[in-house]
């Protein structure tokens, strides 16, 4: 069974701080993907990764950055919070051949005070 | 620009009706289209998926219409069920190249009893 998981499910941080989220996924997936979910504006693209130390911005990659050092990890980075990036944050993954379907984490819930 | 559009962010139906959730789309190039169901607090998972050479795609009880000339794309439900109450999000893409899913900005589907 496919899995994908982030290493929080809430966090809150203050403004100014420097923000880590983790995704890991079991699957052997090449690419890997960072979104937000942000009401009525849909799951947007921040970040993705084709391959271990590759990086490609998505629509939305300021304030922003991300880091794969291994194949499964996929880490995104808030370099200093901002209250404009309190957010649900949604990590998947995806096989590139086949039905290039991208399967999800369960999402971090995060609140920047 | 918005390029894939789910223009009801809310849909109420009857237990045992049909839910039509509805999507349109501006770039003629999207070849690949899914929707997805996200509950609370989860991730989203994969429902069904419409490639362009196609017009209509059926996996049990959801199928999954495509209209090129219209660039719109429609899911049915039926016979809608309690369970199914959920954000329903469309998305599109290209099969060759940069996988990278384009996100509607999703629908409230409530199933009353």
């Amino acid at each position: 069974d496919v899995k994908v998981t982030q290493s929080s499910r809430y966090l809150v941080k203050r403004t100014g701080e420097k923000v880590f989220l983790e995704c890991v996924q079991d699957m052997d997936h090449e690419n890997m993907f960072w979104y937000r979910q942000d009401p009525g504006l849909g799951l947007r693209l921040i970040y993705f990764s084709y391959d271990v130390k590759m990086k490609e911005k998505g629509d939305i990659p300021e304030g922003y950055s991300v880091s794969r050092e291994k194949k499964e990890r996929f880490s995104l980075i808030l370099e200093s919070a901002s209250t404009n990036q309190t957010s649900m944050y949604l990590c998947a993954s995806e096989d590139p051949v086949g039905r290039r379907v991208q399967y999800f984490g369960p999402g971090t819930r995060l609140l920047v005070l | 620009d918005q390029q894939v559009k789910q223009n009801s962010p809310s849909l109420s139906v009857q237990e045992g009706r049909i839910s039509i959730l509805n999507c349109d789309y501006t770039n003629s190039m999207f070849d690949y289209f899914l929707w997805y169901k996200k509950y609370p607090a989860e991730g989203p998972t994969f429902l069904i998926s419409i490639s362009s050479i196609k017009d209509k795609n059926e996996d049990g009880r959801f199928t999954v219409f495509l209209n090129k000339s219209a660039k719109h794309l429609s899911l049915h439900i039926v016979p809608s069920q309690p369970g199914d109450s959920a954000v329903y999000f469309c998305a599109a893409s290209l099969i060759q190249g940069a996988q990278k899913l384009v996100f509607g900005q999703g629908t409230r589907l409530t199933i009353n009893p």
